[in-house]
């Protein structure tokens, strides 16, 4: 099974709706990082999370880590076109040897349709 | 910001031979890059750990013969893939982890095709 799993898989919505992503670890997160990206073209680093209960907003997006550390969410308000694309959470994991690994959520495809 | 740059950034190749891409760092030393694989429609999946010096760290499924990955410099990392064929067609992002160890840097990717 993946180390982190997101939900949902993929989100079809209105233009001026609101919208939810969900990226939950087994394991306690020692830092989660919102990603957005088109499948071929690079990453688009949005936020990052490193406190139990800590939320950050940028423009629209506004994202949440729950106090236990292993859930967070990713919220868009008013969602419009320019926001569709893969939605990726990532953490690192600490090593059971060597060095920390860094890995992906199993991504969220969004569409916003005008 | 710090960069990481790939090259190529997309490549085209005929099933049987040999493809080299090369992740480089390129305003920071990074002791530990990072390869991925990406399918259309999919996530992210972590193929191997490259530590300057040392011999990569390969996630399971991963073939170490089929995907030979050198970091020779606190710089550079290469992936190459050997006797390549359609299935490896695919797009390949680095990450390189920067002078703070929370630190990522996404390289912009490269797409490899096939035929």
């Amino acid at each position: 099974s993946q180390e982190l799993e997101q939900s949902p898989q993929s989100l079809i919505v209105q233009e001026g709706k609101n919208l939810t992503i969900n990226c939950t670890s087994s394991k306690t997160l020692y830092g989660l990082y919102w990603y957005k990206q088109k499948y071929g073209e690079g990453l688009i680093f949005l936020m990052m999370l490193q406190k139990g209960g800590e939320e950050k907003s940028h423009e629209k997006i506004t994202a949440k880590l729950d106090e236990k550390k292993q859930q967070s969410s990713l919220h868009i308000t008013a969602s419009q076109p320019s926001h569709a694309g893969i939605y990726l959470c990532g953490a690192d994991r600490p090593p059971t040897s060597g060095t920390y690994k860094y890995i992906f959520g199993t991504g969220t495809r969004l569409k916003v349709l005008a | 910001g710090a960069v990481v740059s790939q090259h190529p950034s997309w490549v085209i190749c005929k099933s049987g031979t040999s493809v080299k891409i090369e992740c480089r760092s390129l305003d920071f030393q990074a002791t530990t890059m990072f390869w991925y694989r990406q399918f259309p429609k999919q996530s992210l999946m972590l193929m191997a750990t490259s530590n300057e010096g040392s011999k990569a760290t390969y996630e399971q499924g991963v073939e170490k013969d089929k995907f030979l990955i050198n970091h020779a410099s606190l710089t550079l990392s290469t992936l190459t893939v050997t006797s390549a064929h359609p299935e490896d067609s695919s797009f390949y992002i680095c990450s390189a982890r920067g002078p703070l160890d929370y630190e990522q840097y996404f390289g912009p990717g490269t797409r490899l095709t096939v035929t």
